[in-house]
């Protein structure tokens, strides 16, 4: 089965600096890579995804890249602020049988620091 | 438009012993997944329905977990008898999974803590 792999576990950043999480993926037929935010208490939130057939996609400060070569894709924050601060996880999804199959990361926990 | 809900927000019950969550999710939406958080991890898929019938339940544990939907809408999963393992979080997420949007709608979570 799909296997993702998210670095890094935890990340402090300074306020205003850029965030970077980058993830792995294993199975090929992945077509579909959504990023969400969990907030404490909160179940996760999709902030951005990105399908198989675009390389870039950018929604004001936040950012995601794929590459499917090298089967993997990254989330870029810039302009960080202290509302940034949660649990980030990516996912791969593929289309299995007439629906999508998902697999989470393992999670990046981000500080932003004032 | 509402989100999903889910109840309890809170369970802590002995080893052993049965607890049942319940999920309303989306209006509309066909597809419905069960995960289970356990603290510092991803959600880990447990049972993913397509309308009333079950799409993917490879990981669910079928010799305590249990899980239905009823009339292709509301959800409950069960587990009989719970283990300390248990101790997770329990997230119900709803999808439209049109082929347009693959985003998934999470409810808030029951936090079970098996003692």
């Amino acid at each position: 089965g799909e296997n993702v792999e998210q670095h890094p576990s935890t990340l402090s950043v300074q306020e205003g600096d850029s965030a970077v999480i980058k993830c792995t993926y294993s199975d090929s037929a992945s077509n579909y890579f959504p990023w969400y935010k969990q907030e404490l208490g909160k179940g996760p939130q999709l902030i951005i995804d990105i399908r198989s057939n675009v390389g870039e996609k950018k929604d004001q400060r936040i950012a995601v890249t794929l590459n499917k070569t090298a089967k993997h894709f990254s989330l870029h924050i810039t302009e960080t602020q202290p509302e940034d601060s949660a649990v980030y996880f990516c996912a791969a999804s593929r289309t299995s049988g007439g629906y999508q199959k998902v697999t989470f990361g393992t999670g990046t926990k981000l500080q932003v620091i004032p | 438009e509402a989100g999903v809900a889910q109840s309890p927000r809170y369970k802590i019950i002995e080893k052993r012993q049965s607890v049942a969550f319940w999920c309303n999710p989306i209006s509309g939406h066909a597809t419905l997944y069960w995960y289970q958080q356990i603290l510092g991890q991803g959600p880990k898929l447990l049972i993913q329905f397509q309308n009333n019938g079950v799409v993917d339940d490879s990981q669910l544990p079928k010799d305590r977990f249990s899980a239905e939907r009823l009339k292709g809408v509301d959800s409950t999963l069960k587990i009989q008898p719970a283990k300390l393992e248990d101790s997770a979080v329990y997230l119900c997420a709803s999808s439209p999974q049109t082929g347009v949007s693959y985003e998934q709608y999470f409810g808030p979570g029951t936090r079970l803590t098996v003692t």
